[in-house]
């Protein structure tokens, strides 16, 4: 199956965008897969924040704000999250995860601590 | 709303077994696939096993395939986990999590965890 690969860490100033990647793995393409991502705050269970497979078909959570936003970089093999606007209450730890039809498997990235300086 | 609450996790000795229960309200449980996953101290996330809607479908993790079985009873709204011949490193805290179709891996909701934590 696919492994997924984040920056371990990410740092960003309040009111700034960040884009943080999860990079699929050599032999699978990121246009056949739909990554979703993830937020998890010290102390509580992720939260699902939004899904993306092409701009015809992604998704947001339930009370997501839509500065949160995802898209595809075709040439760095990735999925992104797009985070606008940045605010303390951000800082976090984000997780990309898909579905694997063929081996019937999820996987997770090993997430981005994001920093909000 | 949807809530999803853990239990039965606790303190257990290496080999030995332990069983954990989700109990799920606030949306249609039977039409949903449901998950496990769960997250060693300090680490990300594992994805543990999903079961489809009717319980039919079952698939795993394969470093847990054999240990772990997943099963549900959609007529008390209740997923559960049932693992064997614990080590310590399946020392974590177990979510559930609700698909938001029977599945396709969109986990949309996430419970509290309960902590297992396999010691001698």
């Amino acid at each position: 199956q696919p492994v997924l690969t984040q920056p371990s860490s990410h740092s960003a100033s309040s009111g700034a965008s960040v884009r943080l990647t999860c990079m699929l793995s050599s032999g699978f393409s990121v246009g056949d897969f739909w990554i979703r991502w993830y937020q998890q705050k010290p102390g509580n269970p992720p939260r699902y924040l939004l899904y993306y497979h092409s701009d015809s078909d992604k998704g947001q959570g339930s009370g997501v704000p839509s500065r949160f936003s995802g898209s595809n970089d075709a040439s760095a093999n990735a999925g992104i999250l797009r985070i606008s606007g940045l605010q303390p209450e951000d800082e976090a730890d984000y997780y990309c995860g898909t579905w694997h039809s063929n081996s019937k498997t999820l996987v997770f990235g090993g997430g981005t601590k994001l920093t909000v300086l | 709303q949807v809530q999803l609450v853990e239990s039965g996790g606790g303190v257990v000795q290496p080999g030995r077994s332990l069983g954990l229960s989700c109990a799920a309200s606030g949306f249609t449980f039977s039409t949903y696939g449901m998950h496990w996953v769960r997250q060693a101290p300090g680490k990300g996330l594992e994805w543990v096993a999903l079961i489809s809607s009717d319980g039919s479908n079952k698939y795993y993790v394969d470093s847990m395939k054999g240990r772990f079985t997943i099963s549900r009873d959609n007529s008390q709204n209740t997923l559960y986990l049932q693992m064997n011949s614990l080590r310590a490193e399946d020392t974590a805290v177990y979510y559930c999590a609700k698909d938001s179709h029977d599945y396709g891996g969109n986990l949309d909701y996430w419970g509290q965890g309960t902590l297992v934590t396999v010691s001698s």
